[in-house]
């Protein structure tokens, strides 16, 4: 059980824009950056966002990434069929003294 | 371009040891914090060690403490993770990953099984 809380499952069609949530406390999110990242199947994880909402090259910016307070959100505007994937978040904990990544979010394109 | 190569992963008896090596290329590998990232099979990702550029400080996840070391190399672009005591939910493929896990290995697999 991670102390960031993903929801297990997304959803949506070609074209929408989804949103998958990153809920923590004082300790994780409320004082420091969140990262996500994006699985593709049977592949090593790829960073999506570093920062709360930094894009590193070569990610398209249909990608984007927001903190407010002790909670994180990842978007994904225009959704394609190939964005089918898991979608991690991360951050550091201070009362566990290292990094913690969500559950993760399962996203599937309808 | 940025390379990490995982080995030494295979089956294990459970009270056993493997030892893991992350052999790094195309950057300057001691001027980047290291991390072992773990995946059980059909679970997500856990965070199980950093290791800073200077071998100082270190962090374990609570469930490898005392029983995996983390260590690096950076004459030889090396990153180690010595694991011992190991148990049936340490099966997993282990990544090593830099910084902010901003690179990946392909991962090596870890299987502990009488």
């Amino acid at each position: 059980q991670s102390v960031l809380t993903q929801p297990p499952s997304a959803s949506g069609t070609p074209g929408q824009r989804v949103t998958i949530s990153c809920s923590g406390s004082s300790s994780n999110i409320g004082s420091h950056t969140v990262y996500w990242y994006q699985q593709l199947p049977g592949t090593a994880p790829k960073l999506l966002i570093s920062k709360n909402n930094q894009r590193p090259s070569g990610v398209p910016d249909r990608f984007s990434g927001s903190k407010s307070g002790t909670s994180a959100s990842l978007a994904i505007s225009g959704l394609r069929s190939e964005d089918e994937a898991d979608y991690y978040c991360a951050t550091w904990d201070d009362s566990l003294s290292g990094r913690v990544f969500g559950g993760g979010t399962k996203l599937t394109v309808l | 371009e940025v390379h990490l190569v995982e080995s030494g992963g295979g089956l294990v008896q459970p009270g056993g040891s493997l030892r893991l090596s992350c052999a790094a290329s195309g950057f300057t590998f001691s001027s980047y914090e290291m991390n072992w990232v773990r995946q059980a099979p059909g679970k997500g990702l856990e965070w199980i060690s950093y290791i800073s550029t200077s071998s100082s400080p270190i962090y374990y996840a609570d469930s490898v403490k005392g029983r995996f070391t983390i260590s690096r190399d950076n004459a030889k672009n090396s990153l180690y993770l010595q694991m011992t005591s190991l148990r049936a939910e340490d099966t997993a493929v282990y990544y090593c990953a830099r910084g902010w896990f901003d690179y990946w290995g392909q991962g090596t697999l870890v299987t502990v099984s009488s």
